[in-house]
């Protein structure tokens, strides 16, 4: 079963503009992280947010966790057309081997 | 290139047939996981390794399927007689276990598996 939902499925934007995606989860976490995966390829980690972090900052990407509302954020700023990927949050859950149960993902176009 | 190494990258092969994916881990990561992903979906747990040990495995994972790492360090993935399902993208994962709330987990490439 899939514990993360990442929000909207898709996203189109102008080269320059920033996107943020959501991720909404059902259960207690450990620590949450964001992946993106470009077409054919493997997953590339980008950040990860534990339980007991608000927010994040990594270059361009900013992350919050609200662990209240059990919801977290990815924003990347000043987006490039080479930003345009699959986005995937995943989240290690309480008990779990430290294993982690992905969303669906986002698909994020940026647009030159 | 994450240090994770899968071989081979893309294999195709005929129903019924066995196939092998291996996995060479980021040196000195005793965890070890794999995931099967397919088209337009994200990645799925199928098992997971501390060091040599399988602690853990999906109910995915079917009697035709097994996974081994016989030395804690690389790890197989054997799929028998393979069926048209079994078509997807097999991901290696590998982290420490230092982290008292969790740790990094990077992945490999992936290999692509097509059964025709």
């Amino acid at each position: 079963s899939q514990q993360g939902e990442e929000d909207p499925q898709a996203l189109s934007i102008q080269e320059g503009e920033n996107a943020t995606m959501n991720c909404s989860y059902k259960t207690s976490i450990n620590n949450l992280q964001w992946y993106r995966q470009n077409s054919g390829r493997g997953l590339v980690h980008l950040i990860l947010i534990r339980s007991n972090e608000r927010e994040k900052h990594s270059g361009r990407l900013r992350v919050t966790l609200d662990t209240s509302k059990k919801s977290s954020s990815l924003l990347i700023t000043a987006s490039r057309a080479a930003d345009t990927a699959s986005y995937f949050c995943a989240t290690d859950l309480t008990g779990a081997n430290s294993k982690l149960t992905f969303g669906k993902g986002i698909t994020l176009s940026v647009r030159p | 290139d994450t240090g994770v190494s899968q071989n081979p990258r893309h294999k195709i092969t005929k129903r019924g047939q066995n196939v092998t994916f291996r996995c060479d881990p980021i040196s000195e990561h005793n965890r070890l996981y794999w995931y099967r992903q397919t088209l337009g979906q994200g990645p799925e747990f199928l098992t997971y390794f501390q060091n040599e040990a399988q602690l853990e495995k999906s109910r995915l994972l079917s009697d035709r399927f097994s996974a081994e790492r016989p030395k804690g360090s690389f790890s197989t993935l054997e799929i028998q007689r393979t069926e048209q399902g079994d078509s997807a993208m097999y991901l290696c994962a590998t982290s420490t276990d230092r982290g008292r709330v969790g740790n990094t987990i990077y992945f490999g490439e992936g290999s692509w598996l097509t059964v025709v």
